[in-house]
């Protein structure tokens, strides 16, 4: 088992290029999520999904777009890179949301947009 | 507002000495509470979670104990490794927010070095 991958794991974009993030998953896990972790802020939601073809909107969503095509894979879009989007960036997934289930994060993507 | 408050912020203790970090949340109404070990560079890793009913509970030289009364919980880690150098994230699950999803609250983490 990989467990949960992602890449890039770094990468630099200037104001408003647009990319998307990889994230995958081979623990055919129906729930996954996508953080960012800001210096001296804890982890906030983004965008999650309970399966595929479902996604719903996190704490902060905003400039960000997800789908879920299969169960595997979890995309992050950024549509239009800000300076504000600068940040480090996990995925996460969990058999299902259900609170005894213990989620399994990624190894991060550190993104600078200039 | 949901709230995950962790002290210290930062902590550095000599290798071999035991240490206790903190977490106090306002989360209501509580499902449980994790603690997560964040290496430098990469994604946290869970060290334990603690339901409700559970007071204490061990993984290793990792201990959890959890005062749902006073929502205070507690990480004590025994016999200090250079190893143990890592960000400590106190995380909260709260209600359930819909289409299968329950709210997570994460603290700041407590940052920890130890030293030789």
């Amino acid at each position: 088992n990989a467990g949960v991958t992602q890449t890039p794991k770094f990468q630099v974009l200037k104001t408003g290029q647009s990319m998307t993030l990889q994230c995958a998953q081979d623990m055919n896990h129906e729930y996954m999520s996508w953080y960012r972790q800001d210096p001296g802020m804890g982890l906030r939601l983004i965008h999650y999904s309970v399966g595929a073809g479902i996604t719903d909107q996190g704490e902060v969503p905003n400039g960000y777009n997800v789908s879920r095509s299969t169960t595997e894979d979890f995309p992050l879009r950024l549509l239009s890179a800000a300076p504000s989007q600068t940040s480090v960036y996990f995925c996460a997934s969990s058999y299902s949301g259900e609170a005894r289930y213990e989620q399994y994060f990624g190894p991060g993507t550190r993104l600078t947009v200039t | 507002k949901n709230q995950v408050e962790q002290s210290p912020q930062s902590l550095i203790i000599l290798e071999g000495k035991n240490c206790t970090l903190q977490c106090n949340y306002t989360v209501s109404p509580f499902s449980n509470l994790r603690w997560y070990k964040q290496d430098t560079g990469r994604g946290p890793v869970s060290l334990t979670i603690m339901t409700f009913s559970e007071n204490t509970k061990s993984n290793g030289r990792y201990t959890a104990t959890l005062d749902a009364d006073t929502k205070q919980s507690s990480l004590h880690i025994t016999a200090s490794q250079l190893s143990d150098s890592a960000s400590y994230i106190c995380v909260v699950r709260g209600e359930y927010s819909g289409a299968g999803s329950y709210q997570l609250t994460f603290g700041k983490g407590t940052k920890l070095s130890v030293i030789p």
